[in-house]
């Protein structure tokens, strides 16, 4: 069956910081890979995501670039901040034309401190 | 602003009651899902619908039920047939249901059963 793997938080980091979590996934085919971000009290918004092999998903300073040989999709972002203090899912969806069931990590929690 | 609304926020229970959670989207998005979260191990699906009357059972269906009568609605119930429905549950819809296609998530309804 199809598995998503992600590092084991929480992470810790001061502000402007260089940041890699890291994802890695179990399918077969040729799956579409998401990262969302859930911030405190909230349901999750899509961050970014690729659709197929060496696509660079990103958006807000993020992103991850889906490495086919290495099954793995890793977050990073060269300045974090403050703000950027959430709870990151990586995720995958098989290309199977049927409905969006995502697989999802177990989450990494991040914390950004002046 | 069109979305996802989720109701209520936060619900207590006693053992042995059913309740039922309210997921409703101005989206016109065709597919429905309800993921349960629970700390440390990620989303995990329950139900989804992709058109009116019809709906699966994901990977952690029992104990509850659902119903799909009109396309913007999503009822979740949980049964007293679940024997740890202490959570957080989430709401979410896409436009399609093709693989790639994007999860908008409500904001969550935390049960907690005393």
């Amino acid at each position: 069956g199809n598995s998503v793997t992600q590092m084991e938080g929480p992470v810790t980091l001061s502000e402007e910081a260089f940041l890699t979590i890291n994802c890695t996934y179990t399918a077969t085919g040729y799956p579409s890979l998401f990262w969302y971000v859930q911030y405190p009290g909230e349901g999750l918004q899509l961050l970014l995501k690729a659709t197929k092999a060496d696509d660079k998903g990103s958006n807000k300073g993020f992103e991850a670039t889906y490495r086919k040989e290495t099954t793995s999709f890793h977050l990073e972002k060269g300045s974090v901040q403050v703000s950027d203090s959430a709870v990151y899912f990586c995720a995958l969806s098989p290309y199977t034309g049927t409905a969006s069931k995502l697989t999802f990590g177990t989450g990494t929690r991040l914390q950004v401190t002046l | 602003d069109g979305g996802i609304t989720q109701s209520p926020k936060y619900l207590f229970r006693k053992e042995g009651q059913n309740v039922t959670l309210s997921c409703e989207q101005n989206l016109n998005h065709d597919a429905m899902y309800w993921y349960r979260q629970d700390p440390g191990q990620g989303l995990r699906l329950i139900y989804y619908s992709q058109i009116v009357n019809d709906f699966q059972k994901g990977d952690i269906a029992e104990g509850y039920s659902v119903s799909r009568e009109k396309k913007e609605s999503f009822p979740l119930t949980v049964t007293s047939a679940q024997k740890n429905p202490t959570a957080f549950y989430l709401c979410a819809s896409t436009q399609g249901t093709a693989g790639a296609n994007v999860l908008t998530f409500g904001a969550g309804s935390r049960l907690t059963v005393l």
